[in-house]
């Protein structure tokens, strides 16, 4: 059974650094086609795609975010760790890690790809 | 970048009814990369369906995606007392941003 929670700080300052992290079980990290993706959801608002980091350490970043964000893997510890710089109220949102798994149809020859399962999600609010 | 459009934005139904959200690409998405969430309220998404048609494992088959190119369709045949939610879909492309989601469709009683 695949399981992922999120941890960090529930209260951060503008201007700040935001560090959270993601500790999962029931995969590995280095299985090809494995990944973890960092998805955020403002209260009311949609869903919207961070980063993700793939088995082999290559890492993807939304363009609008890009500079701001950092997304490392720690195979040894099950962990997943995002940075974003610079924290402004409009980043309030509860910040979500899933599982991303990428996958080969040999009968279709297609690839397909999906976020499952997700965390529990952390509330994080950006205020003085 | 491609921008997802969800319509309705509320769709108020009766258990037992059938619904039928709709999923549109500002360009065409390869079906295998369209994937459909469930959320419900404190909880977070839960994939329903990926490459446009196959259901998650656990997935009632009340749940059924279809649809290619630019247009892609989520059905839930009899609505069930659990199934009023919010429903977003999400694509995968090669140019960034890589992962779209859509504004969500909410499914609500009537």
């Amino acid at each position: 059974q695949i399981t992922l929670k999120e941890s960090g700080p529930t209260l951060v300052k503008p201007t700040q650094t935001l560090t959270l992290t993601c500790t999962f079980s029931g995969f590995s990290l280095s299985t090809s086609g494995v990944g973890v993706g960092w998805i955020r959801q403002p209260p009311g608002k949609a869903l919207e795609w961070l980063a993700l980091i793939y088995w082999n350490d290559d890492k993807r970043y939304s363009p609008s975010l890009k500079s701001r964000l950092t997304i490392t893997k720690d195979t040894s510890k099950n962990q997943v760790v995002l940075t974003m710089t610079n924290m402004d109220p409009v980043d309030t949102a509860t910040y979500y890690c899933a599982h991303f798994q990428r996958y080969y149809d040999f009968w279709s020859g297609y690839y397909y790809n999906w976020f499952d399962p997700w965390g529990q999600g952390t509330l994080v609010t950006v205020s003085s | 970048e491609i921008v997802l459009t969800q319509s309705p934005g509320t769709l108020s139904l009766s258990p037992g009814e059938r619904a039928t959200l709709s999923c549109r690409a500002s360009q065409s998405v390869s079906s295998s990369y369209l994937a459909w969430y469930q959320q419900k309220p404190g909880q977070a998404p839960r994939l329903l369906i990926y490459g446009a048609s196959s259901r998650a494992t656990g997935i009632p088959d009340r749940f059924s995606g279809s649809g290619s190119g630019t247009d892609f369709t989520l059905t839930i045949s009899r609505l069930e007392p659990e199934d009023f939610a919010v429903y977003y879909c999400q694509q995968y492309g090669s140019s960034p941003p890589l992962f779209t989601f859509g504004p969500g469709t909410k499914v609500d009683i009537k």
